[in-house]
């Protein structure tokens, strides 16, 4: 297996461009989690999707942050527009059904926004 | 290599008790260490942030501290609930790569 797979795994962008990082969990997977990363704030969980249905949003910093999951092999966070202080690495997770506390992560995107 | 143990692996207490749970890490130069919290069918919830200048942190119930001479961590929970009943994770964030703990499965009985 593959494991989960991250792209961009690097974008460098300019402020008030739209970004979109996106993200395939691993097959037979239902969870899938967004995590956010800053060395100032540590691992933070955005939004996650169970069965593509998105349950928690909570993480979300504002509304210019979205995340999709079209299908079960598929998820897209955006950010529309973009700020210099969204810079960080951005994970993707998923997890079996009921295996919830075996998260498996994916490389991650770092992002910088200029 | 950077491993990152957990002691106990599970833990069963009366509520009303202080606990604490262990986190060893083999590699000291870190840039933070975190602890959080998952609870079932529900993705981490971070607790406290330790960056590597401190050597603790508050935050209600919960007391987390941080040697980092001897690769260790603690997390002190007080006056435990069973709402706290979860599995607890310490995580290392080296920069280039978080290293998770297997985690501390916690029972709450009331």
């Amino acid at each position: 297996d593959a494991g989960v797979i991250q792209s961009p795994r690097h974008e460098v962008t300019e402020m008030g461009q739209e970004v979109t990082l996106r993200c395939k969990p691993i097959s037979g997977h239902d969870y899938l989690f967004w995590y956010r990363q800053t060395m100032m704030r540590g691992l933070e969980l955005l939004i996650y999707f169970n069965n593509n249905v998105p349950i928690d949003d909570s993480g979300m910093p504002e509304d210019r942050f979205s995340a999709k999951m079209p299908n079960a092999s598929f998820s897209t966070l955006k950010i529309q527009p973009s700020e210099p202080r969204d810079s960080a690495v951005y994970f993707c997770a998923s997890s079996l059904p009921g295996q919830w506390d075996e998260q498996f992560f994916g490389p991650g995107t770092r992002l910088t926004v200029l | 290599k950077q491993e990152v143990t957990q002691i106990p692996a599970a833990l069963s207490v009366p509520e009303g008790e202080n606990l604490v749970l262990n986190c060893s890490f083999t590699d000291s130069a870190i840039y933070n260490l975190q602890w959080f919290r998952q609870d079932p069918g529900k993705g981490l919830t971070s607790l406290l942030l330790i960056q590597s200048s401190q050597r603790e942190q508050t935050s209600g119930r919960l007391n987390a501290s941080l040697d980092k001479s001897s690769g260790r961590s603690t997390l002190y929970i007080a006056a435990s609930q069973p709402g706290d009943s979860a599995t607890y994770l310490c995580a290392v964030n080296y920069g280039q790569n978080f290293v998770f703990g297997p985690g501390t499965r916690l029972s709450v009985l009331p």
